[in-house]
């Protein structure tokens, strides 16, 4: 049963490009979440949601970032016009969405903005 | 705003000792926990959850106890390996339809 997938692993992208973040959440998971971590922090929380629906973005910079969850296909993080501070690394997380059940983890996509 | 934290940035045992990390949240509400263990390059691991009706729940070698009246949290790791090394994570619940909140981490190393 494959985990959660996220590619790429690694993306370098030039001030002022687009990058474009996948995610296939485990199979059964209808519901997903994108954080960010800088080097030596936590994960900080973007978006979480579910099958086509928005259910939180509170934590997602209201512009050049954007995410959706198509009813088919992966989940996609947008990141447009990027600049040096998007440089992060991205995980998606994916959960059954049912009462309290944990999220689990993709291993990342480490975005570098030369 | 809510926050979760940990109250030691790194922890230095020996293999073979048990090792301890701590946590506080500060969100009241907050009625699911979780620890995740990280290793570097990779995405957090789940090790262990707990609900807020319980003060306790064991797994392999992990323990983790749930203090609601002073709102702390921590794990306990038994026999502590090299393999434990890791940075340990640990997330609370604000709600139903949320996502988890983490906290900064505490770098675990573990020297033979």
């Amino acid at each position: 049963n494959a985990g959660v997938m996220q590619n790429p692993r690694h993306l370098v992208r030039r001030r002022g490009q687009e990058a474009r973040l996948r995610c296939s959440p485990m199979k059964g998971h209808s519901h997903v979440y994108w954080y960010r971590q800088l080097p030596e922090e936590g994960l900080k929380f973007m978006v979480y949601l579910q099958k086509e629906n928005i259910i939180d973005e509170s934590g997602m910079p209201k512009e050049r970032f954007s995410a959706e969850f198509p009813k088919e296909g992966p989940s996609i993080l947008r990141i447009q016009q990027v600049v040096r501070g998007d440089s992060a690394a991205y995980f998606c997380a994916s959960s059954l969405g049912t009462g309290n059940s944990p999220l689990h983890f993709g291993n990342g996509t480490r975005l570098t903005v030369t | 705003g809510e926050s979760v934290g940990l109250h030691l940035p790194t922890l230095s045992v020996q293999e073979g000792d048990n090792s301890i990390i701590n946590c506080a949240y500060s969100n009241s509400a907050s009625d699911y926990f979780i620890w995740y263990k990280q290793e570097s390059g990779k995405g957090p691991q789940f090790i262990i959850d707990i609900r807020s009706n319980m003060d306790k729940r064991q797994g392999q070698r992990v323990t983790v106890l749930l203090n609601k009246t002073v709102k702390h949290l921590s794990l306990q790791i038994a026999a502590t390996q090299p393999g434990d090394s890791a940075v340990y994570f640990c997330a609370d619940l604000p709600g139903p339809g949320t996502a988890l909140i983490f906290g900064k981490g505490t770098t675990l190393s573990v020297s033979s």
